[in-house]
């Protein structure tokens, strides 16, 4: 059974840092690429970033380069969001998502999610 | 950027079929995957493919995508069904971008 279990949300001032992480099982997880996205309270999925399976390419939205940093660490089964500057509108559950095949396929698992809040 | 356009909701008696549009430029000629989203639960990837069914989601749910709309179609819809439901393509290649999403609610 494939399962995806963020860590790392909690409540940050503005313009810490913080890193995320998620823990995957039940896949071969270097063969999938794996991609964050998040949901502001009230809001829709904004896609942050996405990362083939051997870590060699990424892929963010033009909004977020310089911010945040993807990362995977394949011998721990692990994805990671490094996020830097953080602003209240960061506030949002950030979801990590495994990719169907290849890195432009669509989502087919997804975490429940780990809340990050940014305030003072 | 692209820009992908759901109504902010949709309404439907129990039993009925339910459509959800996602409006984008030529739509048509990319691969849009769908997304059922129950409060407080992760999304689920109930289409992909514009109307291919991943295992496990039932045969009441289908797609279609031609020229500028693609649309999501749930047949006899249950009390089960309502939740928020996002379209998602990938755009040029290493962009992805999610409809505003639309609220489905049961009456």
């Amino acid at each position: 059974e494939v399962m995806l279990v963020e860590s790392g949300g909690g409540l940050v001032q503005p313009g810490g840092s913080l890193r995320l992480s998620c823990a995957a099982s039940g896949f071969t997880f270097s063969d999938y690429p794996m991609t964050w996205v998040r949901q502001a309270p009230g809001k829709g999925l904004e896609w942050l970033s996405t990362i083939s399976g051997s870590g060699g390419t990424t892929f963010f939205p033009d909004s977020e380069k310089g911010r945040f940093t993807v990362s995977r660490d394949n011998s721990k089964d692990t994805l990671y969001l490094q996020m830097h500057r953080l602003r209240a509108d960061d506030t949002a559950v950030y979801y990590c998502a495994k990719g169907a095949t290849t890195v432009t396929t669509p989502f087919d698992y997804w975490g429940r999610g780990t809340l990050v809040t940014v305030s003072s | 950027s692209y820009v992908l356009t759901q109504p902010p909701s949709v309404s439907v008696a129990p039993g009925k079929t339910a459509s959800i549009t996602c409006g984008g430029d030529n739509i048509g000629s990319r691969s849009v995957h769908w997304y059922q989203q129950k409060p407080g639960q992760a999304p689920v990837l109930v289409i992909h493919y514009d109307n291919d069914r991943p295992s496990g989601i039932p045969e009441r749910f289908s797609g279609s995508n031609s020229e500028n709309t693609a649309t999501l179609t749930i047949s006899r819809v249950e009390a089960g069904d309502e939740a928020d439901y996002y379209c998602q393509v990938w755009y040029s290649s290493n962009d992805v971008v999610f409809g505003g999403g639309t609220k489905l609610t049961v009456l």
